[in-house]
């Protein structure tokens, strides 16, 4: 069974910079897993964040990049605001188009 | 603007089955797919399956394969899902999500669904 793995919790300052990675038990993240991510508050439904590893969508705030890192897919957030305290998810696609997200990691800005 | 408006909260038997609605606005429906994701307390996000509005095609999550059934009615711009054979281990927030070439882009408000005796 395919498994992908966030780190669970992370902690950063208000004006910081963090890195969230998405790494799948198969091997390396590439392209071709068209990483998504998603931004989720208590009580919300997810919110989209990036698309195929990089792309934003038009409401996605230009502090947050996605990009592939050292094997594993990454969401990295710059300049961090006290509202970017929630919980991210990432989400590979496999062969059959099979999606699988990640666990999540609960960021707190602290 | 781009709406997936879900039906509301369910509470179930065991055994009981479920079928969520998925009323989709500001977009020509068939152009997309609709995908069921649901999350269970304390559980990840977890996809069950999805359809594609133009022709009904679609795909299971092997988990679900058995006891789920997605479907869409283009008149309606809505999709549905029925998930069968309930246990408490169903009990989660189901949600439809628009997918495209812009990845999961527009979620719906994702409705409980309680499993108790």
């Amino acid at each position: 069974q395919t498994v992908v793995t966030q780190e669970p919790s992370l902690t950063v300052s208000p004006g910081g910079t963090v890195t969230l990675t998405c790494a799948s038990s198969t091997g390396a993240v590439t392209s071709g897993y068209y990483p998504n991510w998603f931004q989720q508050k208590p009580g919300q439904a997810p919110r989209a964040l990036i698309y195929s590893t990089s792309n934003k969508h038009s409401w996605t705030p230009a502090r947050f990049s996605g990009s592939l890192l050292g094997g594993k897919a990454a969401l990295t957030l710059s300049d961090v605001q006290p509202e970017d305290e929630a919980e991210y998810h990432c989400l590979l696609y496999y062969g059959g188009a099979q999606p699988v997200f990640g666990g999540g990691t609960k960021l707190t800005v602290l | 603007q781009v709406q997936l408006v879900q039906s509301g909260a369910e509470v179930k038997k065991p055994g009981a089955s479920v079928k969520v609605s998925c009323k989709a606005s500001g977009y020509t429906f068939t152009n997309y797919a609709v995908h069921w994701v649901r999350r269970a307390p304390g559980q990840r996000l977890e996809w069950m399956g999805w359809i594609k509005a133009a022709n009904g095609d679609t795909k299971y999550s092997q988990k679900f394969q058995d006891r789920v059934t997605i479907t869409r009615d283009t008149s309606a711009n809505t999709a549905y899902m029925e998930l069968s054979s309930l246990t408490s281990e169903d009990t989660a927030v189901y949600y439809c999500v628009r997918g495209g070439s812009s990845g999961y882009d527009y979620w719906g408000q994702g409705p409980l669904v309680t499993v108790s005796s």
